[in-house]
């Protein structure tokens, strides 16, 4: 059971570099999500979307993009990269958006920006 | 309460003590309220997700309530073990309309100790 697969899991990028993280679940998962974890906060949302074709800004998405062309694949961009874009992040999906549907969250990213 | 406390935000118990710690949120437009238990170097999972006033429910040594006119959901862990040690998270989701969008504590970190 593969789940939501990331990766990569750890990566360390220099001020301005661009990168995508990787994001896939094998459940048919409509709803997909990305958070990013930093310390002594809660989970934030990036962006999230309901379907192929369909996404949406979360609580911080400034300084990233998404796109999902396929209902398995979420990656999320960062362009230019940013020392306050050092974080974990989290990628995350759920059958439907209904809101008794839990949550199922990848292992993380870690990512430095230096 | 404009978004979700959790308290305290760390314990530290002896196996076999029973423990409980509370989630706040606030209670207007409630839609649904999940737990979430994180251990270290691993990623979320979805314990329980509770939708009615009064909810109860119960996974093995662990349960949950909850009361959406007040606010709370409280979660306890009874005769802890130290399997059981991990950051606890709680999530509203208030309702929008749209797609499952959740709100997380900043978590409880729970360590049992023998």
């Amino acid at each position: 059971n593969a789940g939501v697969t990331q990766t990569p899991k750890f990566r360390i990028l220099k001020i301005g570099q661009s990168m995508t993280l990787q994001c896939t679940q094998d459940m048919n998962h409509n709803y997909m999500y990305w958070y990013r974890q930093d310390p002594g906060m809660g989970l934030k949302l990036i962006y999230y979307s309901v379907g192929a074709g369909i996404t949406d800004k979360g609580e911080v998405p400034n300084g990233y993009n998404v796109s999902r062309s396929t209902t398995e694949d979420f990656p999320l961009r960062l362009e230019l990269a940013a020392p306050s874009q050092t974080s974990v992040y989290f990628c995350a999906s759920s059958y439907g958006g209904d809101s008794n549907q839990p949550q199922h969250f990848g292992d993380g990213t870690r990512l430095s920006i230096l | 309460i404009l978004n979700v406390e959790q308290s305290p935000q760390s314990l530290h118990v002896q196996e076999g003590d029973s423990t409980n710690f509370t989630c706040s949120f606030p209670s207007s437009n409630f839609y649904a309220l999940h737990w979430y238990r994180w251990e270290t170097a691993k990623s979320p999972e979805a314990l329980f997700v509770m939708t009615l006033n009064g909810d109860e429910k119960k996974k093995g040594r662990i349960s949950a309530t909850l009361n959406t006119k007040e606010g709370y959901s409280y979660l306890y862990i009874k005769g802890s073990q130290p399997e059981d040690s991990a950051t606890y998270l709680c999530a509203f989701i208030k309702y929008t309309g749209t797609a499952s969008k959740l709100t997380f504590g900043t978590g409880t970190r729970l360590q049992v100790t023998l």
